[in-house]
């Protein structure tokens, strides 16, 4: 079974930091391009950031941009979100996704 | 930015109907479009990729077509698993935007 599990989400102060992991299993994901994607309570999807397989291509939402860092590790079959500078407005549950989409992990930024 | 529209936002249905949904994109993104399904207090699935390719394990009532700017998303007998907000999203140029979504709900 596919799993994608998301952790690292909590409650932080305006201008604080979080690192998101997303741990993948029975499957891997080596071979596949991963994003971040993230959703504001009572609101759409928003795309965030995108790796490719060999982390060769990078993009980010002009949101995130200067403040997030994506990174992977294929021998740990691992996807990161480094989160600085963070702003009340990136509260959102925040959702690994390479095909599939793991359960979400829900981050507050508030004072 | 390549913008996303859906239509329509909310739609009423009964089980058994027949139901469309559509999305266009404000620019060519040739056939680099993925659908989802989104059930409330749930994380989304993966319907559809490609346009019109289903994802494994996905039953065979849901269809997409289009390709460049208009595409559809339907479901050819709405089941009672089935209510839920359904998004699309381009992948052809970052930033990789999603539609809005649209609101299935219980006639």
């Amino acid at each position: 079974e596919v799993q994608l599990v998301e952790s690292g989400g909590g409650l932080v102060q305006p201008g604080g930091s979080l690192r998101l992991s997303c741990a993948a299993s029975g499957f891997t994901i080596s071979s596949y391009s991963m994003n971040w994607v993230r959703q504001a309570p009572g609101k759409g999807l928003e795309w965030v950031s995108y790796i490719s397989s060999s982390s060769s291509t990078i993009y980010y939402a002009d949101s995130v941009k200067g403040r997030f860092t994506i990174s992977r590790d294929n021998g740990k079959n691992s996807l990161y979100l480094q989160m600085n500078s963070l702003r009340v407005e990136d509260t959102a549950v925040y959702y690994c996704v390479g095909g599939y989409w793991g359960q979400g992990t829900l981050v507050t930024v508030s004072s | 930015d390549i913008r996303m529209t859906q239509s329509p936002s909310s739609l009423s249905a009964s089980v058994g109907d027949r139901v469309t949904i559509t999305c266009r994109a404000s620019q060519d993104i040739s056939n680099y479009l993925a659908w989802f399904q989104q059930k409330p207090g749930k994380a989304p699935k993966s319907l559809i990729y490609a346009a019109s390719s289903l994802q494994s394990g996905v039953p065979s009532r849901f269809s997409g077509s289009g390709s460049g700017t208009d595409f559809t998303l339907t479901i050819s007998s709405l089941q009672p698993e089935d209510f839920a907000t359904y998004y699309c999203q381009q992948y052809k140029s970052y930033p990789f935007t999603f539609g809005p979504g649209t609101k299935v709900d219980v006639k």
